[in-house]
């Protein structure tokens, strides 16, 4: 069974800083990893997708990059902002067409 | 529409009532899941679909849960005799297939059931 993880649970940065989200999974034959955002209330916006046969993916300040042997990705975020106060969680997709969600890491941007 | 619709947006229910819940996918979205999370938890799968394939319910927490999914459009996903422990939100998501190494989740904006 697929158990995903995230660390750290919380972070608290000031605005500005460069950060990274961590992901691990351990069953190493998926099909892609998906990063989302959650703000409060609301349901998730996709982020990025990795495919398994890729090593990384890039939007703007996001990149995130992908491990699949050694079970991990990373959410790496350039010059962070308030406006990214959030939930991040990452979801890995397996053969069985199931998707598996880490518990998430809440992200505060102090100004 | 341009995203994945859920209504209602909340609902509030007494102990042992049933309630619907409704999920209309993006145009064209052949796969669809339905997932629940618990207040501070984590993303709690229940049941997907793909066309007219037989569904995934292995999530399903008891019996007093079912969904159906007429082809590709609307979903709904129906609890009887709710439970206090059945609060929670409840989001629904689509992708363009299943089977995909590059087809992402799209989520709706979820259901937030109380049940009192």
């Amino acid at each position: 069974k697929q158990e995903v993880t995230q660390i750290p649970a919380a972070l608290s940065v000031p605005e500005g800083e460069n950060l990274v989200l961590n992901c691990s999974f351990t069953d190493s034959a998926i099909y892609n990893l998906q990063w989302f955002r959650q703000d409060p209330g609301k349901g998730l916006t996709s982020l990025l997708l990795i495919q398994s046969s890729q090593r990384e993916q890039t939007s703007g300040r996001l990149n995130a990059s992908l491990d699949k042997s050694s079970g991990r990705s990373t959410l790496y975020i350039a010059a962070s902002q308030p406006g990214d106060s959030a939930t991040y969680l990452c979801a890995v997709k397996n053969a069985g067409n199931m998707l598996t969600f880490g518990g998430g890491t809440r992200l505060m941007v102090k100004p | 529409g341009a995203g994945v619709s859920q209504s209602p947006s909340n609902k509030v229910t007494e102990k042992g009532k049933d309630v619907e819940l409704r999920c209309d996918p993006i145009s064209g979205h052949t796969a669809l899941y339905w997932y629940r999370q618990r207040l501070g938890q984590g993303l709690e799968f229940l049941i997907y679909f793909q066309g007219n394939s037989a569904p995934d319910k292995s999530g399903l927490p008891s019996d007093r849960f079912s969904a159906e999914r007429t082809g590709e459009s609307v979903s709904t996903l129906t609890i009887q005799r709710t439970q206090q422990e059945d609060s929670a939100v409840y989001l629904c998501a689509s992708s363009l297939t299943l089977s995909s190494y590059n087809s992402p989740l799209h989520f709706g904006n979820g259901t937030r059931l109380t049940v009192t």
